[in-house]
């Protein structure tokens, strides 16, 4: 199974922007790029997928680099709910079952 | 709607006794997981179950570990004989393919604590 590299830890500053990198070198040509965030003592949380083209949605955008071998996650402008550990993980088309989650990178918001 | 509710919320048991945990999944949803997430580690898959097809029980750590799904619905995954590594948060999710093969929804998870 493809793996994913994330940094340990981030911190930004509340109202700018955020770049969450998720390095997957070993992608395969059918493997989708998820990311969740996991706040503290909650389960995790669906925030962005895609394939292969850039995706937006209402919490992020998600940049895929044009040989996936990384992708980033963009947040618009953190706010301290945003503080969380998320997570880049890859899963093969239409068997998302088993989702290899890594240790993510826990985001830091400062007021 | 509702969300994921699973229950208990924390369970501290002794060694070597047998625990079940409980998950109710987005009513609907034909997919639900079990994972399981040591302190400070990602989540570990534990086992799947889609419909009515054979669950995949690829990700349970040992026979200790087993899991049913009732009616579609509800699920229970079992520990006997628990040990201290068995000690972790169990967070179930659901999932429904016709609405978003990718997304996965979460309940708030069962802190196990086996002393």
């Amino acid at each position: 199974d493809a793996k994913t590299t994330q940094p340990n830890s981030m911190e930004s500053n509340e109202e700018e922007p955020v770049h969450l990198p998720c390095n997957h070198s070993t992608i395969s040509g059918t493997d989708y790029i998820h990311w969740y965030r996991q706040l503290p003592s909650q389960g995790p949380e669906y925030v962005i997928h895609g394939l292969t083209s850039n995706v937006n949605n209402r919490m992020a955008s998600l940049a895929i680099a044009e040989d996936r071998k990384s992708s980033t996650l963009i947040l618009h402008r953190a706010t301290l709910r945003d503080a969380a550990v998320y997570y880049c993980i890859l899963s093969q088309a239409g068997n998302n079952r088993k989702l290899i989650w890594g240790l993510g990178t826990s985001l830091a918001v400062n007021p | 709607g509702a969300g994921v509710s699973q229950s208990p919320s924390n369970k501290v048991t002794e060694k070597g006794k047998d625990v079940e945990l409980r998950c109710d999944p987005i009513s609907g949803h034909t997919a639900l997981y079990w994972y399981r997430q040591s302190l400070g580690q990602g989540l570990e898959f534990l086992i799947y179950f889609q419909g009515n097809s054979a669950p995949d029980k690829s990700g349970l750590p040992s026979d200790r570990f087993s899991a049913e799904r009732t009616g579609g619905s509800v699920s229970t995954l079992t520990i006997q004989r628990t040990q201290q590594e068995d000690s972790a948060v169990y967070l179930c999710a659901s999932s429904s393919p016709t609405v978003s093969l990718y997304t996965q929804y979460f309940g708030p998870g069962t802190r196990l604590t086996v002393l």
